[in-house]
């Protein structure tokens, strides 16, 4: 079965750092970009980077620009979300998707882990 | 940065009516566009990408159109399960960039 398997959030104090991790099963990563996308609470999805199939492109929203970085582990088959001076806004349910190279869009999700940010 | 903006923010019909929603783009996105879904606590479900084609395994009451900066995903006959939440996205150019949704509820 085709997943993606998501963990690594929790509750963290203001300024403080976070890695999200997004795990594959049932396929690897290779040939797949990998996007993340967030939902603060009650809102609605907000696109925040994009790492291509081999690491060699990466895209960021301006707002986690400098502070949040990607990054892939093709070893095991697992991508990150570095997220380093973590601030109230970040509070967030996360999700990684997959990027499907033939539709070119996001066919695929984790089912979201959860990030609040309060001191 | 291409804004999207969805219209209307809800949408009250019953089950069995045609629900249209539309997605305007603050500039030409081609085919750029796809259409998800998202039920409460889940991830997004892709619908349609490219505008108009329907997604692996996704209905056929679900159709998307458009192009350029006008686009609509219609409903053709409403079921129960459609009652949630769609979200447009374009990839026409970095970054990309959601509508900040439409709301379908049972009238």
């Amino acid at each position: 079965q085709v997943q993606l398997v998501q963990s690594g959030g929790g509750l963290v104090q203001p300024g403080t750092s976070l890695r999200l991790s997004c795990a594959a099963s049932g396929f690897t990563f290779n040939g797949y970009p990998i996007h993340w996308v967030r939902q603060a609470p009650g809102k609605g999805l907000e696109w925040l980077s994009y790492i291509s199939f081999d690491g060699s492109n990466k895209y960021y929203a301006d707002s986690v620009k400098g502070r949040f970085t990607v990054s892939r582990d093709m070893s095991s088959n697992t991508q990150f979300l570095q997220m380093n001076s973590l601030r109230a806004e970040d509070t967030a349910v996360y999700f990684c998707a997959r990027r499907d190279a033939d539709l070119g869009y996001m066919d695929v999700w984790g089912k979201g882990t959860t990030v609040i940010v309060s001191s | 940065e291409i804004v999207l903006t969805q219209s209307p923010a809800t949408l009250s019909l019953s089950p069995g009516e045609r629900a249209t929603l539309s997605c305007r783009a603050s500039q030409s996105l081609s085919s750029y566009l796809a259409w998800y879904q998202q039920k409460p606590g889940q991830a997004p479900r892709l619908l349609i990408y490219g505008a108009s084609n329907r997604a692996p395994g996704i209905p056929a009451r679900f159709t998307g159109s458009g192009s350029e900066t006008d686009f609509t995903l219609t409903i053709s006959s409403l079921e129960a399960e459609d009652f949630v939440v769609y979200y447009c996205q374009q990839r026409s150019s970095w970054p990309i960039t959601f509508g900040q949704g439409t709301r379908l509820e049972i009238q």
